[in-house]
């Protein structure tokens, strides 16, 4: 089955800083490629997502970057604000998989980001 | 507005006391899955409905327990709950099965933190 390994598992930056999270899947037929920001207590929530068919996509300070050869994905937020801290999670699935009944999330460990004011 | 609505948010039982976790919905989707979510490590799939088609994941123990009564409704049921057992239980909804459509985005709850005695 799929693996996705993500790094690091703790980051820490100054107010205004960026920040890079990276992961690295096993399955060449994973697709679609979902980041996840979960907050203290709550639930994870969807805030970017990238297609196996782009390179990369932005949406105001954040941007996520796909390199399929290497089987790598990256998230980046700059100019970092205290709201910014939480725990980010990759994950991946493979959809319209043919034989695969119904798909499945695949998370990364997780990222603790912590943004200092 | 809440989508996906987990009552309670906390949750003490006692050791092997059947315990029963509540998730509705106001999105109206076909798919609603559970997620155990153990400190510093990433949810993990305990099963998910696809409107009243039951699917267990492979290493979830025989002591959870799921009900749909209808499709605004699951219900998680841990008959026996041990110490090892206590987490954050987390509801999530999709419209339709991840593999069926590109892009298709899995909404989570908050949560209910379950404390074994």
């Amino acid at each position: 089955g799929e693996n996705v390994e993500q790094h690091p598992s703790t980051l820490s930056v100054q107010e205004g800083d960026s920040a890079v999270i990276k992961c690295t899947y096993s399955d060449s037929a994973s697709n679609y490629f979902p980041w996840y920001k979960q907050e203290l207590g709550k639930g994870p929530q969807l805030i970017i997502d990238i297609r196996s068919n782009v390179g990369e996509k932005k949406d105001q300070r954040i941007a996520v970057t796909l390199n399929k050869t290497a089987k790598h994905f990256s998230l980046h937020i700059t100019e970092t604000q205290p709201e910014d801290s939480a725990v980010y999670f990759c994950t991946t699935y493979l959809s319209n998989a043919g034989g695969t009944s119904y798909g499945k999330l695949t998370f990364g460990q997780g990222t603790i980001l912590t943004v200092h004011p | 507005d809440a989508m996906v609505i987990q009552n309670p948010r906390y949750q003490v039982t006692q050791f092997g006391k059947p315990v029963t976790l509540s998730c509705s919905q106001t999105l109206n989707h076909n798919v609603m899955y559970w997620y155990q979510q153990k400190s510093s490590q990433a949810p993990k799939l305990l099963f998910h409905y696809y409107d009243k088609d039951f699917n267990n994941e492979a290493d979830t123990p025989d002591n959870f327990q799921s009900r749909r009564p209808n499709t605004s409704f699951c219900f998680l049921d841990i008959r026996s709950p041990g110490l090892g057992d206590a987490a954050m239980y987390l509801c999530a909804t999709s419209r339709v099965p991840l593999s069926a459509v590109l892009q298709e985005t899995q909404y989570f709850g908050p949560g209910t933190r379950l404390l074994v005695l």
